[in-house]
């Protein structure tokens, strides 16, 4: 299955907002209220950061939000902070019961 | 608390048989989905499959059908990942994941690497 598009890597300074991309195409993005990101910190599990678009779990930073438009979808940091560096992931409905994810974004804090 | 306490890692030879493990606590273990996520080293997250560990109903992704095989034993809140004959390629880590919503995982594993070299 086809991975969603996202910059392999962005970078941006501590205080400054950064928007993430996620591509994909109208079989899933496009036509999925299920997109979903999450933060991973190499050797540490994944954590979830936003789900079906645009909702945030209880305990994650207002700092991060999620939003839709056609088949890309996007996260956005704002107010960088040194501990957002990390590699972040989105991921789509593609089929029933299937997932597809992004091939990740490399975020450097500067 | 919820959580997914998986198996350590693991090293085998090409045309090992192996199981993973991935042990739920906190929760209703037969109530979520359980999903395994493959990294292989240097890449990004595979969605590999799901099970139910309520009534072991399965889906795999078609990249990993027949390559693995996920079962779940509600006995030990355990959900499993198995392959028959390793190859190298299988190298990765391997997390688990509790399905929280329609289409996210909202608990995620530590990870088992698995290493498989000659």
């Amino acid at each position: 299955q086809s991975a969603l598009t996202q910059p392999a890597s962005m970078s941006g300074s501590p205080g400054q907002s950064i928007t993430i991309s996620c591509t994909g195409t109208s079989s899933d993005v496009g036509n999925s209220k299920y997109v979903s990101w999450y933060q991973h910190c190499p050797g540490k599990a994944p954590k979830l950061l936003i789900y079906d678009v645009s909702d945030r779990p209880s305990g994650v930073s207002n700092r991060f939000s999620g939003s839709k438009s056609g088949n890309t979808a996007s996260l956005t940091i704002s107010g960088l902070q040194a501990e957002d560096e990390a590699d972040y992931y989105c991921s789509s409905y593609k089929t029933t019961f299937t997932w597809v994810f992004g091939g990740g974004t490399k975020l450097t804090v500067l | 608390e919820v959580q997914l306490v998986q198996s350590g890692a693991e090293v085998k030879k090409p045309g090992e048989s192996l199981k993973i493990s991935c042990q739920g606590s906190g929760y209703t273990f037969t109530g979520y989905w359980i999903g395994w996520v493959r990294q292989m080293p240097g890449k990004g997250l595979e969605w590999m499959g799901i099970i139910y560990p309520g009534d072991s109903d399965t889906t795999y992704s078609p990249s990993f059908e027949g390559q693995v095989t996920i079962s779940a034993d509600k006995s030990t809140n355990t959900a499993y990942l198995q392959w028959s004959s390793l190859k190298a390629s299988d190298t990765a880590i391997y997390y688990c994941a509790r399905r929280g919503g329609v289409f996210y995982m909202d608990v995620w594993g530590k990870g088992t690497t698995v290493t498989v070299s000659s």
